[in-house]
């Protein structure tokens, strides 16, 4: 059972270096997230996507792009990475039908240092 | 917007002993979700329990049970015969009902550290 696969597991950038981290789930679910966790500060929701070819601001969304490529998938670019980006990144996911919130199922993480 | 505070940065309990971890949340909804999850040094989030605002009754799911006091606006998780598994950070959570996919809003955590 994969349930919410992210790749890479580990990341090196420069400043001003771009990279995509990759998110998929194999579970039909309609709803996909990014969020960032940093030191003392929790889980912060960078983007969602409440269905195919939808996507939202979150309450951390500076200096990231997202593409929800199919129901699948849905991925996470910074364009122009800066320090300030250090963190850890994960993806998750919700089955969410109607009007029905379920709980988040979330991948294994990305750590990604900015050098 | 919704806010989630772990009052707790870091708790200790002895192996076998109980320990309550504290979480409050500030929302005008009344009808919402509240969780708590654990995230060992592997750093996976594991979903442990689960509330909805509408039940009064509290959730329990084996070794863990919370107290949920709707109008404190308080849930706090208790976890009974502590074992040296249990040690990791403790996030609580909320998320509205209704049908709107923006997730969760995360508090802090609470670093749990199980003494032998």
């Amino acid at each position: 059972n994969a349930g919410v696969t992210q790749t890479p597991k580990f990341q090196v950038l420069k400043t001003g270096q771009s990279m995509t981290l990759q998110c998929a789930q194999d579970m039909n679910h309609n709803s996909m997230y990014w969020y960032r966790q940093d030191p003392g500060m929790g889980l912060r929701l960078i983007y969602y996507s409440a269905s195919e070819g939808t996507t939202d601001k979150g309450e951390v969304p500076n200096g990231y792009n997202v593409s929800r490529l199919n129901k699948r998938e849905f991925s996470l670019r910074l364009e122009s990475a800066a320090p300030s980006q250090t963190s850890v990144y994960f993806c998750a996911s919700s089955r969410d039908r109607g009007l029905t919130n379920e709980k988040l199922f979330f991948g294994s993480g990305t750590q990604l240092s900015v050098l | 917007a919704q806010t989630v505070t772990q009052s707790q940065p870091e708790m200790s309990v002895q192996e076998a002993e109980t320990v309550t971890l504290s979480c409050t949340y500030d929302t005008s909804e009344s009808d919402y979700y509240l969780f708590w999850y654990k995230q060992p040094p592997s750093r996976q989030m594991i979903l442990v329990i689960r509330q909805e605002a509408y039940k009064q009754q509290n959730a329990t799911e084996n070794r863990f049970s919370v107290n949920f006091q709707k109008a404190a606006k308080s849930f706090s998780l208790k976890i009974s015969d502590s074992q040296l598994g249990d040690a990791a950070m403790y996030f609580c959570a909320y998320r509205s009902s209704g049908g709107g996919a923006d997730g969760l809003t995360f508090g802090k955590g609470t670093h749990l550290i199980i003494q032998p």
